[in-house]
């Protein structure tokens, strides 16, 4: 069974920096694509970075360049997501999701809420 | 960016009734592979999103086949032949084509 398990959120000061991990089971790791995706509270879905299987090609939406940093183990089977200067915009719950054009499973999220 | 326009962003249902919802890209999302990276989320109340269609139309394991997924190019339609109780939750398309990957704004489902 794929488990996708998201650890690392919480309240965060303005300009704060988080790590998030994601710990992965249940299908061969180091063969997929991973994403994160963010939904500020009762918004809808947004994509924020993605990297491919082996961590060598990483894509983050405009709204994070410079300041997210989307990473992995294949020795831990473990996604991270690095997140600095934390800004109001950033509070949201965090998914990790498997895979890079589609996404067939999901974490249960982590909130991250960043307050001044 | 490739803008992923659904409608309509509200839809009351009648139990047993069909629904249908609309989404359009601003581009084509045939990939250079050939494929045509279009997928459909639900997600219900107080959970995780669910992927219930891929590549337009290729239903999940598990997904009930009242859940359909077609359409080409730019123009797709997520369609549930008799809604249930349990289908109430908001649907995404999204397209895994370009970077980058963009949702559409959601489609609330709900029952009349």
């Amino acid at each position: 069974e794929v488990q996708l398990l998201e650890s690392g959120g919480g309240l965060i000061q303005l300009g704060g920096s988080l790590r998030l991990s994601c710990a992965a089971s249940g299908f061969t790791f180091n063969n997929y694509g991973l994403t994160w995706v963010r939904q500020a509270p009762g918004k809808g879905l947004e994509w924020v970075s993605s990297i491919d299987y082996s961590g060598t090609d990483t894509y983050y939406a405009d709204s994070v360049q410079g300041r997210f940093t989307i990473s992995r183990d294949n020795s831990k089977n473990t996604l991270y997501l690095q997140m600095s200067g934390l800004r109001a915009e950033d509070t949201a719950v965090y998914y990790c999701a498997k895979g890079f054009h589609t996404y067939d499973y999901w974490g249960q999220g982590a909130l991250i809420t960043v307050s001044s | 960016d490739v803008v992923m326009t659904q409608s309509p962003l509200s839809l009351p249902v009648t139990l047993g009734q069909p629904a249908s919802i609309s989404c359009r890209s601003s581009q084509s999302l045939v990939h250079s592979d050939g494929n045509t990276y279009l997928n459909w989320f639900q997600q219900r109340p107080g959970q995780s999103p669910r992927r219930l269609i891929y590549k337009v139309s290729n239903r999940d394991s598990g997904v009930p086949d009242r859940f359909s997924g077609s359409g080409s190019g730019t123009d797709f339609t997520l369609t549930i032949s008799r809604v249930e109780a349990e289908d109430v939750g908001v649907y995404y398309c999204m397209q895994g084509t370009h970077w980058p990957r963009t949702f559409g704004q959601g489609t609330k489902v709900e029952i009349k």
